[in-house]
């Protein structure tokens, strides 16, 4: 069964600075996507980013990049330079199918609240 | 934007009363999802489907069904609604493969707030 653990329910960070949310993962497939959201109060589901099991680089989108530690089953998304409109929630999640054949599923960790500070 | 609508936004329904939301996409993606998110929880699996005629249950699949009778439909009905189920309901979908990329990244639709009184 998959499972995505983010342990930080909110966070501050000062506009201009660089954070770090965490998230961790389980899953025994082999091939499996990792991609965080972010959700702003308006209530949409925006996609930031994706890492696939197999890349060996680390992702990166403008100001968003993927620490992926496949090893300690790790997917950090860093933000640099935070602006006041990256507060919001965001979540972490998983896509992936069974080794044993099955059907993908994408699994979401419960979310961490960002919050800039001018 | 990925072209998935749902229907209705928004939703003030009474305890007992049957309830469907649809999802409607325009991407031709195979799978569709159904999530609930609630405070403290994050985002939740309801049922998906992986084709026509085909779905299977998520996480919290109890009081809920699904059907998908075109590619592009997914409906979630609540046969009789209880407060528990008042929610923000999101539709989702993806592909297994897209542009090389495996395993990726679910698109979601506006989502739907429903309230059970």
């Amino acid at each position: 069964a998959q499972k995505i653990t983010q342990t930080q329910p909110g966070m501050f960070v000062q506009e201009k600075e660089a954070v770090t949310l965490d998230c961790t993962y389980d899953t025994s497939d082999q091939s499996y996507g990792l991609f965080w959201y972010k959700q702003p109060s308006s209530g949409e589901m925006i996609f930031l980013i994706y890492q696939g099991s197999y890349d060996e680089q680390n992702a990166t989108e403008g100001r968003y990049s993927l620490n992926f530690q496949k090893a300690r089953k790790s997917a950090n998304l860093v933000i640099s330079a935070s602006q006041l409109g990256d507060s919001a929630m965001y979540f972490c999640a998983m896509s992936s199918a069974p080794n044993s054949g099955g059907y993908q599923k994408v699994t979401f960790g419960t979310g961490t609240k960002l919050q800039v500070i001018p | 934007d990925a072209g998935i609508t749902q229907s209705p936004r928004h939703k003030v329904t009474e305890t007992g009363t049957p309830v469907t939301l649809r999802c409607h996409q325009t991407e031709n993606h195979r799978y569709m999802y159904w999530y609930r998110q609630d405070p403290g929880h994050g985002l939740r699996l309801i049922h998906y489907s992986y084709g026509v005629k085909d779905t299977d249950k998520g996480e919290v699949s109890d009081g809920y069904s699904v059907s998908r009778s075109k590619t592009e439909d997914f409906l979630l009905t609540l046969e009789s609604a209880t407060s528990s189920q008042t929610s923000v309901y999101f539709c989702a979908i993806s592909e297994s493969e897209q542009g090389g990329r495996l395993n990726t990244e679910a698109f979601f639709g506006q989502g739907t707030r429903l309230t059970v009184v």
